[in-house]
């Protein structure tokens, strides 16, 4: 079946650094690809999202190619914040005969400190 | 626009207990789907309901039920809770299933506590 595999934390990161959080995913067709995430307390959020292969989704500086070649979807950051701390997770969801949920890898713990 | 609506925020109950929890979903979506999420196994899907009826399960046992009703409004019910119950519970909505790009909308979760 569809599943998720991310990095697993926790990540502990200087103000300013550069930040990787791998991701990679199985899939029987040609899924799409999310990274959501978790503030404390409060539920979770898209961050970004690619569709097909090759396409890169962006938001608030964070960053993540579809690569299909090696069915990865590594987030980026060039220099993270402090309010960049939270849980993120990737996500996969692929149309197929439950046209079911998405599928979402552990989390992984993001800390940044000033 | 209004997000997605989770009721209560927190409770506690105890072992043998039923609780029920409450989503609205945001205007217009007709998918509600649920969430466990606990420290050790992370996000688990429960169910998802589209049209008052149940499209999808995940691996969890018969004291997990939902519904889901006319205004897409969703409950979720636990019955005879145990400890390992204990989690946050999300629910998130969607406008259609059937797409592969139709990104979930979270509720900010309702947390369970079962002593």
């Amino acid at each position: 079946g569809n599943s998720v595999t991310q990095m697993e934390g926790p990540v502990t990161l200087s103000e300013e650094a550069f930040l990787t959080i791998n991701c990679t995913y199985t899939a029987t067709g040609y899924p799409s690809l999310f990274w959501y995430v978790q503030y404390p307390g409060e539920g979770l959020q898209l961050l970004l999202k690619a569709t097909k292969a090759d396409d890169k989704g962006s938001n608030k500086g964070f960053e993540a190619t579809y690569r299909k070649e090696t069915t990865s979807f590594h987030l980026e950051k060039g220099s993270v914040q402090v309010s960049d701390s939270a849980v993120y997770f990737c996500a996969l969801s692929e149309l197929g005969p439950n046209n079911n949920d998405m599928r979402f890898g552990a989390g992984t713990r993001l800390t940044v400190k000033p | 626009k209004a997000g997605v609506t989770q009721t209560p925020r927190y409770l506690i109950k105890t072992r043998g207990q039923q609780v029920t929890l409450s989503c609205s979903p945001i205007s217009g979506h007709r998918s509600v789907s649920w969430y466990q999420q606990t420290p050790g196994q992370g996000l688990q899907f429960l169910f998802e309901y589209f049209s008052e009826t149940q499209r999808n399960k995940g691996n969890f046992p018969g004291r997990f039920s939902g519904r889901q009703f006319s205004n897409s409004r969703s409950e979720m019910n636990v019955s005879t809770l145990e400890l390992g119950d204990s989690a946050l519970y999300l629910c998130a909505s969607r406008r259609q299933r059937g797409t592969n790009t139709g990104e979930l909308f979270f509720g900010e979760g309702s947390r369970l506590t079962v002593l």
